[in-house]
Protein backbone atom coordinates (compact mmCIF):
# COMPACT_ATOMS: atom_id res chain seq x y z
CA UNK A 1 0.00 0.00 0.00
CA UNK A 2 1.62 3.41 -0.98
CA UNK A 3 1.52 6.05 2.03
CA UNK A 4 -0.64 8.60 -0.05
CA UNK A 5 -2.73 7.69 -2.91
CA UNK A 6 -4.70 10.09 -5.26
CA UNK A 7 -6.75 8.86 -8.54
CA UNK A 8 -3.96 9.59 -11.44
CA UNK A 9 -6.99 11.20 -13.36
CA UNK A 10 -7.58 13.07 -15.73
CA UNK A 11 -10.02 15.23 -14.06
CA UNK A 12 -11.71 16.90 -16.42
CA UNK A 13 -13.98 19.60 -15.37
CA UNK A 14 -15.58 22.54 -17.69
CA UNK A 15 -14.78 26.30 -16.84
CA UNK A 16 -16.51 27.94 -14.01
CA UNK A 17 -17.37 24.00 -12.39
CA UNK A 18 -15.65 22.87 -8.71
CA UNK A 19 -13.23 20.52 -9.26
CA UNK A 20 -12.64 18.21 -6.43
CA UNK A 21 -9.36 16.25 -5.89
CA UNK A 22 -9.12 13.38 -3.04
CA UNK A 23 -6.08 12.16 -1.18
CA UNK A 24 -5.79 9.27 1.73
CA UNK A 25 -3.40 8.09 3.24
CA UNK A 26 -1.58 5.72 5.59
CA UNK A 27 0.09 6.64 8.32
CA UNK A 28 -2.46 7.72 11.26
CA UNK A 29 0.46 9.75 13.00
CA UNK A 30 0.37 12.06 9.77
CA UNK A 31 0.20 15.44 11.39
CA UNK A 32 0.60 18.24 8.49
CA UNK A 33 -1.36 17.95 4.70
CA UNK A 34 -0.11 20.00 1.96
CA UNK A 35 -1.32 20.60 -1.51
CA UNK A 36 1.09 20.99 -4.01
CA UNK A 37 0.56 22.36 -7.50
CA UNK A 38 2.28 21.21 -10.19
CA UNK A 39 2.48 22.84 -14.04
CA UNK A 40 3.76 20.82 -17.09
CA UNK A 41 8.11 21.28 -16.75
CA UNK A 42 7.94 22.77 -13.63
CA UNK A 43 8.55 22.50 -10.05
CA UNK A 44 6.14 21.93 -7.40
CA UNK A 45 4.46 24.85 -5.85
CA UNK A 46 2.14 24.79 -2.38
CA UNK A 47 -0.60 26.15 -2.78
CA UNK A 48 -3.00 24.95 0.19
CA UNK A 49 -1.84 23.57 3.54
CA UNK A 50 -4.06 22.09 6.67
CA UNK A 51 -3.08 20.42 10.15
CA UNK A 52 -6.55 20.38 12.04
CA UNK A 53 -10.02 18.37 11.03
CA UNK A 54 -12.27 20.45 8.92
CA UNK A 55 -12.25 22.74 6.23
CA UNK A 56 -9.67 25.65 5.41
CA UNK A 57 -10.40 28.44 2.80
CA UNK A 58 -8.40 30.84 0.83
CA UNK A 59 -9.55 32.25 -2.13
CA UNK A 60 -11.00 30.15 -4.48
CA UNK A 61 -9.72 26.75 -2.78
CA UNK A 62 -10.53 24.78 0.00
CA UNK A 63 -8.71 22.23 1.68
CA UNK A 64 -10.75 19.72 4.12
CA UNK A 65 -9.45 17.26 6.47
CA UNK A 66 -10.45 13.97 8.13
CA UNK A 67 -8.11 12.13 10.43
CA UNK A 68 -10.54 9.43 11.78
CA UNK A 69 -11.18 8.54 7.87
CA UNK A 70 -7.28 9.46 6.84
CA UNK A 71 -8.89 11.59 3.69
CA UNK A 72 -7.79 14.46 2.66
CA UNK A 73 -9.40 16.32 -0.17
CA UNK A 74 -9.21 19.70 -1.91
CA UNK A 75 -11.86 21.85 -4.15
CA UNK A 76 -11.75 24.48 -6.26
CA UNK A 77 -14.51 27.09 -6.83
CA UNK A 78 -14.88 28.27 -10.38
CA UNK A 79 -12.05 26.54 -12.01
CA UNK A 80 -10.36 28.27 -14.27
CA UNK A 81 -8.21 27.05 -17.37
CA UNK A 82 -5.35 28.06 -15.75
CA UNK A 83 -5.91 25.65 -12.83
CA UNK A 84 -5.36 23.18 -15.51
CA UNK A 85 -1.97 20.84 -13.68
CA UNK A 86 -1.28 18.23 -11.83
CA UNK A 87 -1.95 18.60 -8.31
CA UNK A 88 -0.08 16.80 -5.60
CA UNK A 89 -1.48 16.20 -1.92
CA UNK A 90 1.65 15.50 0.73
CA UNK A 91 1.79 14.45 4.18
CA UNK A 92 3.91 15.44 6.88
CA UNK A 93 5.34 12.75 9.15
CA UNK A 94 6.57 14.36 11.83
CA UNK A 95 9.74 16.06 12.11
CA UNK A 96 10.98 16.61 8.64
CA UNK A 97 9.30 14.05 6.46
CA UNK A 98 7.34 14.69 3.76
CA UNK A 99 5.69 12.19 1.85
CA UNK A 100 3.90 13.05 -2.05
CA UNK A 101 1.13 11.23 -3.89
CA UNK A 102 1.66 10.61 -7.00
CA UNK A 103 -1.23 13.49 -8.15
CA UNK A 104 -4.37 13.74 -10.16
CA UNK A 105 -4.12 15.77 -13.51
CA UNK A 106 -6.91 18.19 -13.85
CA UNK A 107 -7.95 19.50 -17.15
CA UNK A 108 -10.35 22.43 -16.84
CA UNK A 109 -12.49 23.20 -20.23
CA UNK A 110 -12.74 26.77 -21.67
CA UNK B 1 16.82 35.24 -2.95
CA UNK B 2 18.00 33.40 -6.36
CA UNK B 3 15.72 30.37 -4.57
CA UNK B 4 17.18 26.51 -4.66
CA UNK B 5 19.81 25.89 -7.08
CA UNK B 6 20.50 22.85 -9.51
CA UNK B 7 22.50 22.13 -12.18
CA UNK B 8 22.47 20.44 -14.23
CA UNK B 9 19.26 21.30 -15.40
CA UNK B 10 19.38 18.51 -18.44
CA UNK B 11 21.53 15.47 -18.10
CA UNK B 12 22.26 13.18 -20.60
CA UNK B 13 24.19 9.82 -20.30
CA UNK B 14 25.84 6.37 -20.96
CA UNK B 15 24.82 3.25 -19.20
CA UNK B 16 27.79 2.97 -16.46
CA UNK B 17 28.75 6.44 -16.09
CA UNK B 18 28.64 8.37 -12.78
CA UNK B 19 26.05 11.00 -12.78
CA UNK B 20 26.98 13.84 -9.92
CA UNK B 21 23.40 16.25 -9.53
CA UNK B 22 24.41 19.99 -7.28
CA UNK B 23 21.81 21.57 -5.60
CA UNK B 24 22.44 24.80 -3.60
CA UNK B 25 19.52 25.51 -0.79
CA UNK B 26 18.00 28.81 -0.28
CA UNK B 27 20.68 30.80 2.47
CA UNK B 28 19.09 29.65 6.25
CA UNK B 29 17.15 26.93 5.31
CA UNK B 30 18.24 24.06 7.81
CA UNK B 31 16.90 21.03 5.83
CA UNK B 32 17.39 19.63 2.28
CA UNK B 33 15.59 17.36 0.42
CA UNK B 34 16.04 15.08 -2.97
CA UNK B 35 12.84 13.64 -5.02
CA UNK B 36 12.91 11.66 -7.87
CA UNK B 37 10.04 12.01 -9.91
CA UNK B 38 8.57 9.83 -13.00
CA UNK B 39 5.01 9.07 -14.40
CA UNK B 40 4.93 5.76 -12.90
CA UNK B 41 6.22 6.56 -9.44
CA UNK B 42 5.17 9.81 -8.79
CA UNK B 43 7.27 12.43 -6.48
CA UNK B 44 9.68 10.08 -4.53
CA UNK B 45 11.72 10.82 -1.40
CA UNK B 46 14.78 9.79 -1.73
CA UNK B 47 17.17 11.44 1.27
CA UNK B 48 16.69 14.16 3.28
CA UNK B 49 19.41 16.37 5.67
CA UNK B 50 18.91 18.36 8.62
CA UNK B 51 21.89 20.88 9.38
CA UNK B 52 23.60 19.07 6.93
CA UNK B 53 23.34 15.79 8.45
CA UNK B 54 21.35 12.77 6.57
CA UNK B 55 18.35 12.16 8.80
CA UNK B 56 16.66 9.64 6.82
CA UNK B 57 17.84 7.49 3.47
CA UNK B 58 15.34 5.19 3.55
CA UNK B 59 14.39 6.40 -0.13
CA UNK B 60 17.77 5.73 -1.57
CA UNK B 61 17.18 2.75 -4.44
CA UNK B 62 20.57 1.33 -4.33
CA UNK B 63 23.88 1.18 -3.28
CA UNK B 64 24.37 2.86 -6.79
CA UNK B 65 23.16 6.57 -5.32
CA UNK B 66 24.75 8.28 -2.65
CA UNK B 67 24.47 11.67 -1.19
CA UNK B 68 26.36 14.69 0.69
CA UNK B 69 25.50 17.75 1.94
CA UNK B 70 29.42 18.53 2.83
CA UNK B 71 27.73 22.32 3.96
CA UNK B 72 24.75 24.13 4.55
CA UNK B 73 25.35 25.81 1.01
CA UNK B 74 25.58 22.68 -1.02
CA UNK B 75 24.41 19.21 -1.79
CA UNK B 76 25.30 16.44 -4.42
CA UNK B 77 23.55 13.22 -5.03
CA UNK B 78 25.30 10.90 -7.05
CA UNK B 79 25.14 7.52 -9.25
CA UNK B 80 27.59 5.44 -9.73
CA UNK B 81 26.79 3.31 -12.06
CA UNK B 82 23.89 4.84 -13.77
CA UNK B 83 21.38 2.68 -15.51
CA UNK B 84 17.87 3.54 -17.49
CA UNK B 85 15.70 2.67 -14.90
CA UNK B 86 17.28 5.98 -13.52
CA UNK B 87 16.29 7.97 -15.78
CA UNK B 88 13.85 10.71 -14.24
CA UNK B 89 13.57 14.50 -13.06
CA UNK B 90 15.19 15.10 -10.12
CA UNK B 91 14.39 17.62 -7.91
CA UNK B 92 16.00 19.91 -4.61
CA UNK B 93 14.09 20.97 -1.92
CA UNK B 94 15.25 22.94 0.91
CA UNK B 95 12.66 24.04 4.04
CA UNK B 96 13.37 27.03 6.88
CA UNK B 97 12.39 24.72 9.45
CA UNK B 98 9.54 24.06 12.08
CA UNK B 99 6.59 26.41 12.19
CA UNK B 100 7.11 27.02 8.32
CA UNK B 101 5.02 25.06 6.32
CA UNK B 102 6.52 25.29 2.45
CA UNK B 103 9.14 23.26 0.71
CA UNK B 104 10.81 25.39 -1.90
CA UNK B 105 11.66 23.47 -4.46
CA UNK B 106 14.48 23.94 -7.69
CA UNK B 107 14.02 23.70 -11.18
CA UNK B 108 15.30 20.01 -11.66
CA UNK B 109 17.60 17.86 -13.23
CA UNK B 110 16.26 16.36 -16.29
CA UNK B 111 18.32 13.06 -16.34
CA UNK B 112 18.54 10.75 -18.99
CA UNK B 113 20.54 7.32 -19.30
CA UNK B 114 20.85 5.87 -22.65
Amino acid sequence: QKEVEQNSGPLSVPEGAIASLNCTYSDRGSQSFFWYRQYSGKSPELIMFIYSNGDKEDGRFTAQLNKASQYVSLLIRDSQPSDSATYLCAVGQGGFKTIFGAGTRLFVKA
Amino acid sequence: DAGVIQSPRHEVTEMGQEVTLRCKPISGHNSLFWYRQTMMRGLELLIYFNNNVPIDDSGMPEDRFSAKMPNASFSTLKIQPSEPRDSAVYFCASWLGIGNEKLFFGSGTQLSVL
